[in-house]
């Protein structure tokens, strides 16, 4: 069973500045990696799938990179709506079972 | 405009079952896979459930696997998750979500609002 572990627990930040949250697998996961925003309140948004692939409508200054066990997700400079729960997520390549890491809150 | 609005949580006893509902529209339910993923207050997702676009396949969380069933009614365009011998620790916000177009077993990529379960005697 792979375990995501995600780095930092909480991130502070402001406004402006570059946000780079960590996702690490317990083993080799391929590209089947996603990141996803969950504000207060609110359902989760896909941002990036494949690892590096935005999602429709998701702002360019969200990107993903990553392969192997080492991801992260990069936010190049950070609105105030960014300020939110992020989680990394895997999907096994069959069966397709899914995992969700514990989440980077991303936090004033 | 795609929606999905799920339907059905409320307070139940322990040991009680309950079917959820997720009502899609705006998009083509038929054509794709969907999920169920819940969250514990204050907590984490976990992810619980996928079907594939025809009913005929679904993969489960091994932690819930026996107790969690999902259908679906492509007629009806309606997601269900059927959850049996409820325990405390189920009382969660449910989730439904469509699988991101392309394949019945991709990453979620549209997701409800959620319905409420709590589990309490």
């Amino acid at each position: 069973e792979i375990v995501l572990t995600q780095s930092p627990a909480t991130l502070s930040l402001s406004p402006g500045e570059r946000a780079t949250l960590s996702c690490r697998a317990s083993q080799t996961v391929s590209d089947y990696l996603a990141w996803y925003q969950q504000r207060p309140g609110q359902a989760p948004r896909l941002l990036i799938y494949g690892a590096s692939n935005r999602a429709t409508g998701i702002p360019a200054r969200f990107s993903g990179s990553g392969s192997g066990t080492d991801f992260t997700l990069t936010i190049s400079s950070l609105e105030p709506e960014d300020f939110a729960v992020y989680y990394c997520q895997h999907r096994n390549r069959w069966p397709p079972i899914f995992t969700f890491g514990p989440g980077t809150k991303v936090d004033i | 405009q795609e929606q999905l609005v799920e339907s059905g949580g409320g307070v139940v006893q322990p040991g009680k079952s309950l079917r959820l509902s997720c009502a899609a529209s705006g998009f083509t339910f038929s054509s794709g896979g969907m999920h169920w993923v819940r969250q514990a207050p204050g907590k984490g997702l976990e992810w619980v459930a996928v079907i594939s676009d025809d009913g005929s396949t679904a993969f489960y969380t091994d932690s819930l696997k026996g107790r969690f069933t999902i259908s679906r009614d492509n007629v009806k365009n309606t997601l269900f998750l059927e959850v049996d011998s409820l325990r405390v620790e189920d009382t969660a916000l449910y989730y439904c979500a469509r699988a991101r177009y392309g394949s019945s077993f991709y990453e979620p990529d549209h997701w409800g609002q959620g319905t409420l379960v709590i589990v309490s005697s």
